[in-house]
């Protein structure tokens, strides 16, 4: 159980366009999910924390704008990278809470 | 807000020997703690988590203890094997639901 999925599993994108990363609870249904970005051999870093017909909670320095959250039923988030820029570049990876944590596999973002 | 650190950055075992890894943690606030394990390329894996109100929980060949009143806690991995080989975070939070503010990784390596 406790299954969580991302799509796509990498993606390269050109500088300036926009790019969505769909993560889905597979088997549960998740009242809040979690986006954490992950540079090589660093830890996770939260980016926002996303609630079930809310609006996402960005942490300190996370460009809302820049980063679109939608949490639009209890089984799928998406975060929506715009204006892709090659220091967006990186490992991105969803939870959601059930209410422990359980992560997804994580989609690598490459923008050139 | 919290902050957590983890030690050691590195560690190589012998395979069958034991591992520990040990992490602090600075709000009195945060009640659960749990350890994922990551392997390359892939999203973090929940191996073990605790609660404030136990001292210590077991699974299989991993532990985890809780000392609340130093505010830290260790993963305790027993006859090693290679497969065991991986990074490890530590993390904390007030609740399993609320965001986790996780360790710097522990990169395990079994010798076999």
């Amino acid at each position: 159980g406790a299954v969580v999925s991302q799509h796509p599993s990498w993606v390269i994108c050109k500088s300036g366009t926009s790019v969505k990363i769909e993560c889905r609870s597979l088997d549960f249904q998740a009242t809040t999910m979690f986006w954490y970005r992950q540079f090589p051999k660093q830890s996770l870093m939260l980016m926002a924390t996303s609630n079930e017909g809310s609006k996402a909670t960005y942490e300190q320095g996370v460009e809302k704008d820049k980063f679109l959250i939608n949490h639009a039923s209890l089984t799928l988030s998406t975060l929506t990278v715009t204006s892709a820029h090659p220091e967006d570049s990186s490992f991105y990876i969803c939870s959601a809470s059930p209410p422990e944590q359980y992560f997804g596999p994580g989609t690598r973002l490459t923008v050139t | 807000g919290e902050n957590v650190e983890q030690h050691p950055s590195t560690l190589s075992v012998q395979e069958g020997d034991s591992a520990v890894i040990k992490c602090t943690y600075s709000d009195s606030a945060s009640n659960y703690f749990p350890w994922y394990k990551q392997e390359l390329g892939k999203g973090p894996q929940l191996i073990i988590d605790i609660r404030s109100n136990v001292g210590e929980k077991k699974d299989q060949r991993i532990a985890v203890t809780l000392n609340k009143t130093a505010k830290h806690f260790s993963l305790h991995i027993t006859e090693t094997q290679p497969e065991d080989s991986a990074v490890y975070f530590c993390a904390a939070s007030k609740s399993g639901n609320e965001k986790l503010t996780f360790g710097t990784g522990t990169r395990l390596t079994i010798i076999p």
